[in-house]
């Protein structure tokens, strides 16, 4: 079975640099989640889409910034990368509604600012 | 303020030895709790959803349970491949927000 794809799978930055992480939802999963673990912690939710438009915003920074795509495919661009941004930058992809099934999560693209 | 805490932080059992997982949560509009797995360097794999005090969920040697404010996850007799993070999170009023607690590493040890 299809699962969420994320890209890349890890990524070596600078500090001040950008980076861009994607995120390709299971088919005919209307919503998408994007999460940040740091070693040892909890995912903290960072923002979340349903049909293309921002439905929810957690605890992002400023200095990121999100989207999904026409084919529900989702990017999320972070600028002026900082050491405390390394970290596990989950997605997840889910039905609105059926949320009995859960959130179905990516394997993660591991960040490493230098 | 929105809260979900876990305990005990870390568990340690012997094969066959049956526990449980603590999850309390402090929060408005609770729409589910969830359950999760996490491997190392892996993303949360979800296990149960509960959206009622009573309301038990079971999947081979877990079984969850809800009250009105906490969710146990009883493991009985564990083996060594239930050796795992466990993650507790909880659905809030907004539709799509959902946040996680720190979870319980499990080890089981053969």
């Amino acid at each position: 079975a299809a699962g969420v794809i994320q890209s890349p799978r890890h990524l070596i930055k600078e500090k001040r640099e950008t980076a861009t992480l994607k995120c390709y939802p299971i088919p005919r999963h209307d919503t998408v989640y994007w999460y940040q673990q740091g070693p040892g912690q909890d995912p903290q939710f960072l923002i979340s889409f349903y049909e293309k438009m921002q439905s929810d915003k957690g605890s992002i920074p400023d200095r990121f910034s999100a989207q999904q795509f026409s084919d529900y495919h989702s990017e999320l661009n972070m600028s002026s990368l900082e050491l405390g941004d390394s970290a596990l930058y989950f997605c997840a992809s889910s039905l609105r509604g059926a949320s009995h099934y859960g959130y179905t999560f990516g394997s993660g693209t591991r960040l490493t600012v230098v | 303020e929105d809260q979900v805490t876990q305990s005990p932080e870390a568990l340690r059992l012997q094969e066959g030895e049956s526990s449980s997982l603590n999850c309390s949560y402090t929060v408005s509009g609770l729409r589910g709790l969830f359950w999760y797995r996490q491997d190392p360097g892996k993303g949360p794999e979800f296990l149960f959803t509960l959206y009622s005090a009573g309301e038990e969920k079971e999947k081979e040697r877990l079984k969850a349970t809800l009250t009105k404010k906490e969710s146990f996850l009883h493991i009985t007799a564990p083996k060594p491949e239930d050796s795992a993070t466990y993650l507790c999170a909880v659905g809030l009023g907004t539709y799509d927000k959902v946040i996680f607690g720190p979870g319980t590493s499990l080890s089981v040890i053969p």
